[in-house]
């Protein structure tokens, strides 16, 4: 069964470096997402990416990241400069354009910014 | 005002008995979507069933089924014959009307534990 893959499991970096995250949605899916889950909290949507360009973000996400689907099957998001509070859980997400308009998530990468 | 509402930050079931975990949602579109996932110990996040908003029967995927309220805004979980396997925390997630983006609404989750 297709799934979405997300590289790294765990990235610990130093405070003010920057990080890519990276995934790898379902190949035939259009629409792709990012949402993030700090430690014991719910989970945050990020930013929404379809056609190759933006098609939400929400206030989280500022000047400091980015997306981008540099070929045909990665996704990645980057962090400029990191910070103590972007500590946490980075989902990937990917879905069709279906009735259900499910969003399936990779397993996550775990970002610990020291 | 909070999309989705999760009142159950904890539950316990009885292995073989039924839950139900409650949902409530806030929108005033007329299409939505409305999802449930688990997420085990482990992190990743397993999508477990959806409801549209003009669905008109309940939907069910084996054991899950979701009770669906339209009036009263609500969107329930019933594990029916819960397993051990069933303890993690579940999420409802709801999806505002339709087009590009659409990004996904969380609640605060409610954390399931089965008792042997």
């Amino acid at each position: 069964e297709p799934e979405v893959t997300q590289t790294p499991s765990h990235q610990v970096t130093q405070m003010g470096q920057e990080v890519i995250l990276r995934c790898v949605p379902i190949s035939n899916h259009l629409y792709f997402y990012w949402y993030r889950q700090i430690l014991g909290q719910k989970v945050e949507f990020l930013v929404s990416f379809y056609n190759n360009e933006i098609s939400e973000k929400s206030e989280i996400f500022d000047d400091q990241f980015s997306v981008e689907r540099p070929d045909g099957s990665n996704f990645t998001l980057k962090i400029r400069s990191t910070k103590l509070e972007d500590s946490a859980m980075y989902f990937c997400a990917s879905r069709q354009r279906t009735s259900t308009d499910t969003q399936y998530f990779g397993p996550g990468t775990r970002l610990t910014v020291l | 005002a909070q999309k989705i509402t999760q009142t159950q930050p904890g539950m316990f079931v009885q292995e073989k008995e039924a839950v139900t975990l409650d949902c409530t949602y806030d929108t005033s579109d007329p299409s939505y979507g409305l999802f449930w996932y688990k997420q085990p110990s482990s992190g990743e996040m397993i999508f477990l069933i959806y409801q549209g908003s003009y669905d008109q029967q309940n939907a069910t995927e084996g054991r899950y089924s979701l009770n669906f309220q339209k009036a009263r805004k609500s969107a329930n979980l019933v594990i029916s014959a819960s397993q051990l396997g069933d303890s993690a925390m579940y999420f409802c997630a709801m999806r505002e009307g339709i087009g590009t983006g659409n990004q996904f609404y969380f609640g605060t989750g409610t954390s399931l534990t089965v008792i042997p």
